[in-house]
Order: structure tokens, then sequence, then C-alpha cells
């Protein structure tokens, strides 16, 4: 079964500086997308960055890159210059080829610091 | 620009009564979701649909059920509300192509059951 762990419960970092948010990934389908959502203390959910299985290249979205590790089965985002908009939970998912559902890790809080 | 839309920001209802989220998405997409989001343990899957009249139960399907009439339209009923209901429901929908349809996401509402 398909499973998302984030570990990281709360983070915190400075205005501008990069910060680093870690989601590993369990499935046995070798055939798989991961995404990265972003939720805001009004509750939207944002799509931030996608990332296939068979992509060569690490996903990269302005600011935001997926930093791709099959092997590991790690898919961790990271957000450069840091702003204070960035404050959020922020969400990691997995779908399955030919699996219509999305399933999502538990979620990091990331304040940014002024 | 697209648009999932949920009936009810917030929601009170007390202990046992019947309770309707609705849910409409105007993206003529396939695939419709429910999902409810707690502290701790990030979006979980409720109930899916993939088509008109076609419902399949996600990983916590208990105390819950669906209804798909129409493309555009998902309810999630509550047949009898309990206090372990109160919780930040969420409604997604996607079209229906491979691992990298992302989900389309409404606002939410926070129900509260007394």
């Amino acid at each position: 079964a398909q499973k998302i762990t984030q570990t990281q419960p709360g983070m915190f970092v400075q205005e501008k500086e990069a910060v680093t948010l870690d989601c590993t990934y369990d499935t046995s389908d070798p055939s798989y997308g991961l995404f990265w959502y972003k939720q805001p203390s009004s509750g939207e959910m944002i799509f931030l960055i996608y990332q296939g299985s068979y992509d060569q290249q690490n996903a990269t979205e302005g600011r935001y890159s997926l930093n791709f590790q099959k092997a590991r089965k790690s898919a961790n985002l990271v957000i450069s210059a840091s702003q204070l908009g960035d404050s959020a939970m922020y969400f990691c998912a997995m779908r399955e080829e030919g699996g219509n559902k999305l399933v999502f890790g538990a979620g990091t809080i990331l304040r940014v610091k002024s | 620009d697209v648009k999932v839309t949920q009936s009810s920001r917030y929601l009170v209802k007390r202990t046992g009564e019947k309770v309707f989220l609705e849910c409409v998405q105007d993206m003529d997409h396939e695939n419709m979701f429910w999902y409810r989001q707690d502290p701790g343990l990030g979006l979980r899957l409720i109930y899916f649909s993939y088509d008109v009249k076609m419902k399949e139960k996600g990983d916590i399907p208990e105390g819950y059920s669906v209804s798909r009439e129409k493309k555009e339209r998902f309810s999630l009923i509550l047949e009898s509300a309990s206090t372990n209901q109160t919780s930040m429901y969420l409604c997604a929908s996607s079209p229906q192509g491979g691992k990298n349809e992302k989900l389309f996401f409404g606002s939410g509402t926070q129900l509260s059951v007394l």
C-alpha cells in the first residue's frame, strides 16, 4: 500500500534563507507521481510542484524545487529565499499510475521569521 | 478560473443529526474526492467517485456515505453525526488522466458536532 511520511511536524526558517521539507514514500508501483501542496491559514490547498517517477530531472517551479532521490524513496521540497508569505502547512502526496486517489502525508508547518 | 465550491465554510451540528456537505466543480472533471483533515494526521480519503453514480471507499469510509447524481456535484453524507466527526472536510476534483493529474480543492468546511 502506498504511504507518505513527513517526519517534521514544524520548521522555522529565517527570511531569505533556504529550507528543506522532508518527504519519504513507500510504493510497490514503479510508476507514480509525487506532489507538494501548500495550505496557508486561510485553508485553501495550493498546488506547488509535481515530480514523475520516470522524470530524469528534478522538478523546479520558481523558488520551489523537488529533490527527488528515487533509490531512497524521498521527495524533499526545497524553498529558496524564504518569504514571510511562505508560512503555511505543507503536504507531500503521491498517486500511483492507474490509481485515482492521492495519498497525503501528515504535513509540516513552516514558519518564516523576519 | 477553475473552481471547486463547497456550500458551507463553517457548520455546527448536534450529535445524531443527518448532515449533508455539498461540493460542486465547474471543470467537467470525472473524479471527485472527499477528504477529512485532522491535526497530525494530514488528509485522509473518505470516498471518491470516478463517474456519475459510481463511488469507491477510501481509507476511512465508516460513518459516511456519498452521492453523485450529476457529474459536477458530489455530496458527503453523515447519516448520524458523532463528535468524532468534528473535522475539516475538503472536497477535490481532477480529470481522469494518469498519475500526473493534480487535485483541485475547495476551500473546506469546518464541521463541529456538539
